[in-house]
């Protein structure tokens, strides 16, 4: 167990719809990743935040956005959705800002879109 | 653009043989990740390799990272069935990992 918690384990939704995803990183971390796993695409870094803000973005598409709390968990927000947006989604921690860190991932959400 | 190739791809092992892993990048880096992903699961860190030359050994999996050649390799000793799993390596560049490919392994007994 990383410490890493995400909600919910599964979704399963149609295209067009909206869904959120949640992550609680682990006690003490202030970075959060979100990466998308698909058999196409592989392990694709999404984005980062730390501490509340933005540090870095990856292969997220515009209609994806994310944001970290005061209480630093994280949301990725996944609008219009498609039928290729189905993958696992990974949320990851670290105590670092620069991304350097070693970075402990969480169980994942896996998403269906039908 | 950061490229991270791992091969071979696909590796059937018999129990109790050796082998090993390669991971090539194409930038400059010197910070590389050795992780481990069992079917439906998450990513379990295996080895952090933070500098030219290092080397960690845990059990029967040994990591080493040359920046020069830009290569690191996973060298599996005595392979067992519960080694069997997808293998990942990832690069850090530009604020960000970039894994590769994935291995997966198979350990036949």
């Amino acid at each position: 167990d990383s410490g890493v918690t995400q909600t919910p384990k599964h979704l399963i939704t149609a295209t067009g719809q909206r869904v959120t995803l949640r992550c609680s990183p682990r006690s003490g971390d202030l970075s959060v990743y979100w990466y998308q796993q698909s058999l196409d695409q592989g392990l694709q870094f999404l984005i980062q935040y730390y501490n509340g803000e933005e540090r870095a973005k990856g292969n997220i598409l515009e209609r994806f956005s994310a944001q970290q709390f005061p209480d630093l968990h994280s949301e990725l927000n996944l609008s219009s959705l498609e039928l290729g947006d189905s993958a696992l989604y990974f949320c990851a921690s670290s105590a670092l800002g620069g991304g350097a860190g070693e970075q402990f991932f969480g169980p994942g959400t896996r998403l269906t879109v039908l | 653009e950061l490229k991270v190739e791992q091969n071979p791809l696909f590796l059937s092992m018999q129990e109790g043989k050796n082998y090993t892993i390669y991971c090539n990048y194409s930038t400059t880096s010197d910070r590389l990740y050795w992780y481990r992903q069992d079917p439906g699961k998450s990513l379990e860190s295996l080895f952090v390799l933070l500098s030219n030359g290092a080397v960690k050994q845990e059990g029967r999996l040994m990591a080493s990272l040359d920046t020069k050649a830009r290569l690191s390799t996973l060298h599996i000793t005595a392979a067992v069935h519960d080694l069997s799993a997808t293998y990942f390596c990832a690069v850090f560049y530009g604020n960000k990992l970039v894994f590769g490919a994935g291995t997966i392994l198979r350990v036949k007994s």
